[in-house]
């Protein structure tokens, strides 16, 4: 069974940083793309970045770029996303999700809440 | 960057009810790779469907999805008590940023 376990939210203040972690269990990690995925307090869907299998490829939506880094430990079936300067328009729940086959999002982690506040 | 547009906002059906969802994309989709997430309140959200028109691993049959190119379509063929919830189309054919739909809401009339 696949189990996304998620670590590191919290309260930063604007221009803080933040790093979140996730840790997979249940399939082989090195072989999936990974997905971070956000969601603002009582709005949409939004998605953050994504990694390939082998870390060799990072994609990140433009509202982010510059200021959150994708990365991943196959060694140790983790992900993480790298957040600095936040702003308060970070704030969100944040997902960490396994990539399917042809990359539908098929497994979210908890979600954990990121509040940029000061 | 495709933009999504869900309708309608809001849903409102008895138990027992079809559902009909629709995803209008802003250009077509590479290769239908569009799916679709349930999301109940507090939860993560689920993957329903893939490639436009695959069912998950134990999504029950009553979730069918279908379209190709701009226009896709989410139907639940009678509505359960548990279908109820918050319902997203996401498009990840082209090389990202992908994009999620601003949701569809199924609620209880």
């Amino acid at each position: 069974e696949v189990h996304l376990v998620q670590s590191g939210g919290g309260l930063v203040q604007p221009g803080g940083s933040l790093r979140l972690s996730c840790v997979a269990s249940g399939f082989t990690f090195s072989s999936y793309w990974m997905s971070w995925v956000r969601q603002a307090p009582g709005k949409g869907l939004e998605w953050v970045a994504n990694i390939k299998h082998d870390a060799s490829d990072q994609y990140y939506v433009d509202s982010v770029k510059g200021r959150f880094t994708i990365s991943r430990d196959n060694a140790k079936n983790s992900l993480f996303l790298q957040m600095t300067s936040l702003r308060a328009e970070d704030t969100a729940v944040y997902y960490c999700v396994k990539g399917g086959w042809i990359h539908e999002l098929d497994y979210w982690g908890q979600g954990n809440l990121v509040t940029v506040s000061s | 960057e495709i933009v999504l547009t869900q309708s309608p906002g809001t849903l409102s059906l008895s138990p027992g009810e079809r559902a009909t969802l629709s995803c209008r994309a802003s250009q077509s989709v590479t290769s239908n790779y569009l799916a679709w997430y349930q999301q109940k309140p507090g939860q993560a959200p689920r993957l329903l469907v893939y490639a436009a028109s695959s069912r998950a691993t134990g999504v029950p049959d009553r979730f069918s999805g279908s379209g190709s190119g701009t226009d896709f379509t989410l139907t639940i063929s009678g509505l359960e008590p548990e279908d109820f919830a918050v319902y997203y189309c996401q498009q990840y054919g082209s090389t990202p940023p992908w994009t999620f739909g601003q949701g569809t809401k199924v609620e209880i009339k």
